[in-house]
């Protein structure tokens, strides 16, 4: 089953603004990932963040993550038409060794 | 290059018809995963293999099957009894060290279509 779970879904913004996902779990976990989809391309890896990690910065942008409320959000400054993609998170999933990957936020940044 | 190739990039199958799509890598990764995804969701896992000549089911396995007899192929089958196949299929592998705490790298994913 998908643990991750993102809000919002889907987010327009204009070239220059900030956005702004979060991810929310429901088990503990030992990290977190992000992971960015073009349109009908496969995911690229954004950004790891650890248990014990609350913020981590990567270019523009960063990831922090609550493990007390068990959520994790995405965070990208002055955005550019190339942020355009669905954005996951992803969480171990240690019954079966594997990643639970969120259903995604599609953002849109319009030049 | 190192990375992870699927191919075709379209696929196209008639009703009763098994088709595989393919998935190699050379980054010298022992885990290899399929996922599917449907419009506007998220990847839902078929089959994972952790090692070579192993695999095991995901969450949507039914209607799949894979072989894992190199290290640097994990072909997926969707079969006849797949009675919704239409979806793009993601391919990922991972080095297999620290299952669950890995990066996965993706390929360009191959979509199936139903005639």
């Amino acid at each position: 089953s998908q643990q991750g779970e993102e809000d919002p879904q889907a987010l327009s913004i204009q070239e220059g603004e900030n956005a702004t996902m979060n991810c929310s779990y429901k088990t503990s976990i030992n990290n977190l990932q992000w992971y960015r989809q073009n349109s009908g391309r496969g995911l690229v890896h954004l950004i790891l963040i650890r248990s014990n990690e609350r913020e981590k910065h990567s270019g523009r942008l960063r990831v922090t993550l609550d493990t007390s409320k068990k959520s994790s959000s995405l965070l990208i400054t002055a955005s550019r038409a190339a942020d355009t993609a669905s954005y996951f998170c992803a969480t171990p999933h240690y019954g079966n060794n594997r990643l639970a990957f969120g259903k995604g936020n599609q953002v849109v940044v319009i030049p | 290059d190192g990375g992870i190739t699927q191919s075709p990039k379209y696929l196209f199958r008639k009703e009763g018809q098994n088709v595989t799509l393919s998935c190699e890598q050379n980054l010298n990764h022992d885990a290899m995963y399929w996922y599917r995804q449907d419009p506007g969701q998220g990847l839902r896992l078929i089959y994972y293999s952790q090692i070579v000549n192993d695999f095991q089911k995901g969450d949507i396995a039914e209607g799949y099957s894979v072989s894992r007899e190199k290290k640097e192929s994990f072909p997926l089958t969707v079969t006849s009894a797949q009675k919704n196949p239409t979806a793009f299929y993601l391919c990922a592998s991972s080095t297999g060290t620290a299952f669950g705490e890995e990066t996965q790298y993706f390929g360009p994913g191959t979509r199936l279509l139903v005639l």
